[in-house]
């Protein structure tokens, strides 16, 4: 089954940028992941679906301050200019062979 | 807008039966997919599980013995159910719209605590 790992926290400084990671398990390198915000006391909310290519479709809304980027079996989340509403947790997702899953998320401070 | 609201039971017993309603409001019924995802406090997401606009189903293997889907399109509403429920399955439960495989529209979740 495929697991995807994150790290558990990040931290930048407000308007400067984070790159957040998910890697895919061995053998589902190819896979693509959604990206979804958390913030605090409050439901998820979609931002993003990566592909293996590195290209994104973002959901309604999102700003252009987020982009989504691949390499090998790792999928990114990059935050630029970050603001105060930013700080939140921030889970990628897969899916393959009738299942999903969560990665663990990683809590995003801003400092 | 699309929005999805739950509702059910938030204090249940230990071998009760979780069960809950999601609503969807200003969308309509096909061609998605009805998930439900769920949040233990402090913790990380878990997929439940989905049901198709058509009534296809598909689960978490660790809940499937466990987990029950319906839906009511005419009432745009469709639900979840979970047995003999256990301290573990104190959870902030969401349901979710996905057009293909993954959610895009989440619901504000419901706390459902158990406790004897």
């Amino acid at each position: 089954q495929v697991v995807l790992t994150q790290s558990p926290s990040a931290s930048a400084s407000l308007g400067a940028s984070v790159k957040l990671t998910c890697t895919l398990s061995s053998d589902h390198s190819t896979f693509a992941i959604a990206w979804h915000q958390q913030q605090p006391e409050k439901g998820p909310r979609y931002l993003m679906k990566v592909d293996s290519d590195g290209s994104h479709t973002k959901g309604d809304g999102i700003p252009d301050r987020f982009s989504g980027s691949s390499s090998g079996a790792e999928r990114y989340l990059t935050i630029s200019s970050l603001r105060s509403e930013d700080e939140a947790d921030y889970y990628c997702q897969t899916w393959g062979r009738g299942t999903q899953v969560f990665g663990g998320g990683t809590k995003v401070t801003v400092l | 807008q699309v929005q999805l609201q739950e509702w059910g039971a938030r204090l249940l017993k230990p071998s009760e039966t979780l069960s809950l309603t999601c609503a969807v409001y200003g969308g309509s019924f096909s061609p998605y997919y009805w998930n439900w995802v769920r949040q233990p406090p402090g913790k990380g997401l878990e997929w439940i599980g989905e049901i198709s606009h058509s009534g296809t189903t598909r689960y978490n293997p660790s809940l499937k013995s466990r987990v029950t889907f319906s839906l009511d399109p005419s009432q745009s509403l469709f639900s979840l159910r979970l047995s003999s429920v256990t301290a573990a399955d104190t959870a902030v439960y969401y349901c979710a719209r996905a057009d293909t495989d993954y959610p895009t529209i989440w619901g504000q979740g419901i706390l459902v605590t158990v406790a004897a």
